[in-house]
C-alpha cells in the first residue's frame, strides 16, 4: 500500500505563478483533508473534502482551490502564488470523520 | 473556538527515561483528541486517538495518554525513553471539519 502520495516533494515559484499540488490515496478513504505547516504555529487547515464532490473551506482558505472528482484524488491549487504561502503542505485522509489521519510526506514550497 | 496549547517548545530527556509531553485544551464540546508524531522530513503518523471511554489510552510504540477533563489535558507518556523516539510530536483536538493543532514539542533524547 502506498498510503498517501504527494507531488512534487519540492517547488519554487514565483510570486504570481501559479500551480497544482497532487494528491492521491489508495486506501478508499473518504476524507481529505489539506494541511500548511509553518515553524511554531502547528498546522492549520486549508481545505478539506467529505467525499467525491464535496469540498469545504477549513481555517486558512485564501488563495486556495480544490476539487474532488474522484476519491482518491485531492490536488490543491495555487491560483497566484505568493511568498507568504511558503510552507510545507501536507495531505491527510482518513476512513471517517473521526479517525485519526494518515498523512503524506509533504510539499516543500518556496514563493519568491 | 477550539485550541491547543502545548506549553513545551523543546524538552531533552535521557535515554532510558520516562517522559512527559504536556497538551492543554479548549473545546467546546466532548473533545476528540490525537498524538501525531513527525520525524524530520516526514508526514505525521499518528500515536494514539481518545473519543470517549478510558480516559487512559494505548498506543503505538508504547506511547500511552490520558485524558483529564477537569484539566481540560490529554499528556502524551512513555515510562522508558529509546534514541528513535526524538521527533517533534503534536497534539491536535476537533473532527476533520475544525481540527486543531498545538505548535508542537520537540523531543531530544541524549545517550
Amino acid at each position: 500500500n502506498a498510503g498517501v502520495t504527494q507531488t512534487p516533494k519540492f517547488q519554487v515559484l514565483k510570486t504570481g505563478q501559479s500551480m497544482t499540488l497532487q494528491c492521491a490515496q489508495d486506501m478508499n478513504h473518504e476524507y481529505m483533508s489539506w494541511y500548511r505547516q509553518d515553524p511554531g504555529m502547528g498546522l492549520r487547515l486549508i481545505h478539506y473534502s467529505v467525499g467525491a464532490g464535496i469540498t469545504d473551506q477549513g481555517e486558512v482558505p485564501n488563495g486556495y482551490n480544490v476539487s474532488r472528482s474522484t476519491t482518491e484524488d485531492f490536488p490543491l491549487r495555487l491560483l497566484s502564488a505568493a511568498p507568504s504561502q511558503t510552507s510545507v503542505y501536507f495531505c491527510a485522509s482518513s476512513y471517517g470523520r473521526l479517525g485519526g489521519y494518515t498523512f503524506g510526506s509533504g510539499t516543500r514550497l518556496t514563493v519568491v | 473556538a477550539q485550541s491547543v496549547t502545548q506549553p513545551d517548545i523543546h524538552i531533552t530527556v535521557s535515554e532510558g527515561a520516562s517522559l512527559e509531553l504536556r497538551c492543554n485544551y479548549s473545546y467546546g464540546a466532548t473533545p476528540y483528541l490525537f498524538w501525531y508524531v513527525q520525524s524530520p522530513g516526514q508526514g505525521l503518523q499518528l500515536l494514539l486517538k481518545y473519543f470517549s471511554g478510558d480516559t487512559l489510552v494505548q498506543g503505538i510504540k508504547g506511547f500511552e495518554a490520558e485524558f483529564k477533563r477537569s484539566q481540560s489535558s490529554f499528556n502524551l507518556r512513555k515510562p522508558s525513553v529509546h534514541w528513535s523516539d526524538a521527533a517533534e510530536y503534536f497534539c491536535a483536538v476537533g473532527a476533520m471539519s475544525d481540527m486543531r493543532f498545538g505548535a508542537g514539542t520537540r523531543l531530544t533524547v541524549k545517550p
